[in-house]
């Protein structure tokens, strides 16, 4: 297995301009979350998804969008790059949908840079 | 509101000295609370989960203990190699989505 994959690692956009951070896992995993992680401050959840066609908002939503189209895959979108954006982007997957007692792991991220 | 507390920020210890890390909690309806570790430039990395008080759980020299409102994680005699920031996240609330805690950052020297 390869776990929890993220495409790019690295990224440098311009103010207002969209791209789309790619995760995927293979194991299967209903639930998938995306973070962002700042200097000084902890992980901070910005959507997650308990299964395929269900998402929702997690605590810092604004300026980014999110679809689960299948199990596999959670692409989190941003749609008019701002420089607040400049973080490290996590994503992480666990097995459970509802329940939410299981562990989740981590990808190895996703560095963005917005000019 | 549901929040975590990481002490101390950083820590430095040399090698084989013995220390703990804290992580204070408030959350409604706690179902569980998660270590994990961070090497630079990398993911988080699973280590523990504890769900009640009085739990212990231990991991070569690491070792994490829970009781109502907070969790340590004892290192004993560590290495050059634990070197890394350790995150504590707990799952609570109406969501029941992971907060985190801002991590230690443990430095250990030869």
């Amino acid at each position: 297995n390869a776990g929890v994959t993220q495409t790019p690692k690295f990224q440098v956009l311009k103010t207002g301009q969209s791209m789309t951070l790619q995760c995927a896992q293979d194991m299967n995993h209903e639930y998938m979350s995306w973070y962002r992680q700042d200097p000084g401050m902890g992980l901070r959840l910005i959507h997650y998804s308990v299964g395929a066609g269900i998402t929702d908002q997690g605590e810092v939503p604004n300026g980014y969008n999110v679809s689960r189209s299948t199990t596999e895959d959670f692409p989190l979108r941003l749609l008019s790059a701002a420089p607040s954006q400049t973080s490290v982007y996590f994503c992480a997957s666990s097995p459970a949908g509802t329940s939410r007692t299981d562990t989740q792991y981590f990808g190895p991220g996703t560095r963005l840079t917005v000019l | 509101e549901d929040q975590v507390t990481q002490s101390p920020e950083a820590l430095r210890l040399q090698e084989g000295e013995s220390s703990s890390l804290n992580c204070s909690y408030t959350v409604s309806g706690l179902r569980g609370l998660f270590w994990y570790r961070q090497d630079p430039g990398k993911g988080p990395e699973f280590l523990f989960t504890l769900y009640s008080a009085g739990e212990e759980k231990e991991k070569e020299r690491l070792k994490a203990t829970l009781t109502k409102k907070e969790s340590f994680l004892h290192i004993t005699a560590p290495k050059p190699e634990d070197s890394a920031t350790y995150l504590c996240a707990v799952r609570g609330g109406s969501q029941g989505n992971l907060i985190f805690g801002k991590g230690t950052k443990l430095s250990v020297k030869p």
